[in-house]
């Protein structure tokens, strides 16, 4: 199965930082998918097909990516940006996720 | 508004058996394949289990296989996760979640229902 490795697994950010979180495949996928988890909550889909955002996300969210190396950027951090971020593919069977960036805000 | 509403979820001790349900509304449930994902107490997501729309094609991953049954009655636009032969590392919260595309992302998840396998 494909292993998704997401780094960092921490950060932190002021308000107004630009961030970049990224989720490496041991193998090459065609799309990678974003997830935004909030304590208590289930995960919602952000970005899907590796760089559309979901809808109602921000458009200070971007992602990019291709083949191995894949990654979800926030131009500008605002507080309620503060979450955990889990990757997640389905270009081969099993679909699997990374360990997740927990992201907190300075 | 699509809905996913999970139940069904407890405390079961090991080698035991429970069954989940999740019921949908807000949507043509018959038109999309569903899965199971479940998030372990150290916060990993995993995917446990698959059934295409009209519930003639299931998948599971190995760790699961042999166990776990998804399922689906389209006329009562719900879905089902029978549980067998449950271990501790069976614990989670599990959720529902809808395919959303081709590519494979899930567009909506449920509020999940916990499982708990202890003696």
């Amino acid at each position: 199965q494909i292993v998704l490795t997401q780094s960092p697994a921490i950060m932190s950010a002021s308000p107004g930082e630009k961030v970049t979180m990224t989720c490496s495949a041991s193998s090459s996928v065609s799309y990678m998918h974003w997830y935004q988890q909030k304590s208590g909550t289930s995960p919602k889909r952000w970005i899907y097909d590796t760089s559309k955002l979901a809808s109602g996300v921000p458009a200070r969210f971007s992602g990019s990516g291709s083949g191995t190396s894949y990654s979800l950027t926030i131009s500008s951090m605002e507080a309620e940006d503060a979450a955990t971020y889990y990757c997640q593919q389905w270009s081969s069977n099993p679909p699997t996720f990374g360990a997740g960036t927990k992201l907190e805000l300075k | 508004e699509v809905k996913l509403v999970e139940s069904g979820g407890g405390l079961v001790q090991p080698g035991g058996s429970l069954k989940l349900s999740c019921a949908a509304s807000g949507f043509t449930f018959s038109s999309y394949t569903m899965s199971w994902v479940r998030q372990t107490p150290e916060k990993r997501l995993e995917w446990v289990a698959y059934i295409s729309n009209g519930g003639g094609s299931t998948y599971y991953p190995d760790t699961v296989k042999g166990r776990f049954t998804i399922s689906r009655d389209n006329a009562k636009n719900t879905l089902y996760l029978q549980m067998s032969s449950l271990k501790s590392e069976d614990t989670a919260m599990y959720y529902c979640a809808r395919r959303g595309d081709y590519y494979g992302s899930f567009d909506y998840w449920g509020q999940g229902t916990t499982l708990t396998v202890s003696s």
